[in-house]
């Protein structure tokens, strides 16, 4: 069974602190996403990548930057964190359909 | 950005009835995912329906998919209470992994 792991459920920071989100899948994917889920708007893609220090922009990429330096892992970054991006953030990996979804880590900016 | 889009936002139903729930979409696609995600939890796949299919069953789950009208349908029947989430359908395009997320349809089974 594919496993991606999102390595805080909660987290609290504080406005324009930098803010690293971690994501782990145990599966040899090649693809991987970032998604950020807010209420009434369903999940929007923020940044995806196809491969080791590959990334794009999906989205939403405002205010936020990614990390693939090793293909199990792919980390998310807000470089300076706002309260408008107090949300729930979800990472996914996908080799072939469907795509694995982690637990979500829900991020408030205070 | 959001190409699915699911009807209704939210559905109350007593245990036993079927839920049904629709997602209409913009652009052609490839396949038609449904998901479900839990209070608090991520997202798990249910079902994919490819552009050439019709229609699909899985257990309690039916999916239909008419290109014509880029819509398609989730039936749940016989609800249980475990069956309380939210719903989303996911879809993507030709050469492209990306997928396309509506907002979701929230489904209460009362026992």
């Amino acid at each position: 069974d594919v496993k991606v792991t999102q390595s805080s459920r909660y987290l609290v920071k504080r406005t324009g602190e930098k803010v690293f989100l971690e994501c782990v899948q145990d599966m040899d994917h090649e693809n991987m996403f970032w998604y950020r889920q807010d209420p009434g708007l369903g999940l929007r893609l923020i940044y995806f990548s196809y491969d080791v220090k590959m990334k794009e922009k999906g989205d939403i990429p405002e205010g936020y930057s990614v990390s693939r330096e090793k293909k199990e892992r792919f980390s998310l970054i807000l470089e300076s964190a706002s309260t408008n991006q107090t949300s729930m953030y979800l990472c996914a990996s996908i080799g072939d359909s469907p795509l694995h979804f982690g637990n979500g880590t829900r991020l408030t900016v205070t | 950005s959001q190409q699915g889009e699911e009807d209704p936002q939210a559905l109350s139903i007593q245990e036993g009835e079927n839920a049904t729930m629709n997602c209409s979409y913009k652009t052609s696609i490839n396949n038609l995912q449904w998901y479900r995600q839990n209070s608090g939890r991520g997202l798990v796949h249910l079902i994919l329906i490819r552009s050439n299919e019709r229609e699909k069953h899985s257990g309690r789950l039916r999916v239909t998919l008419d290109t014509s009208k880029k819509s398609s349908s989730l039936l749940i029947t016989a609800s249980r209470a475990a069956d309380t989430a939210s719903y989303f359908c996911a879809t993507d395009r030709p050469n492209d992994y990306k997928l396309s997320f509506g907002a979701g349809t929230t489904v209460t089974v009362r026992a």
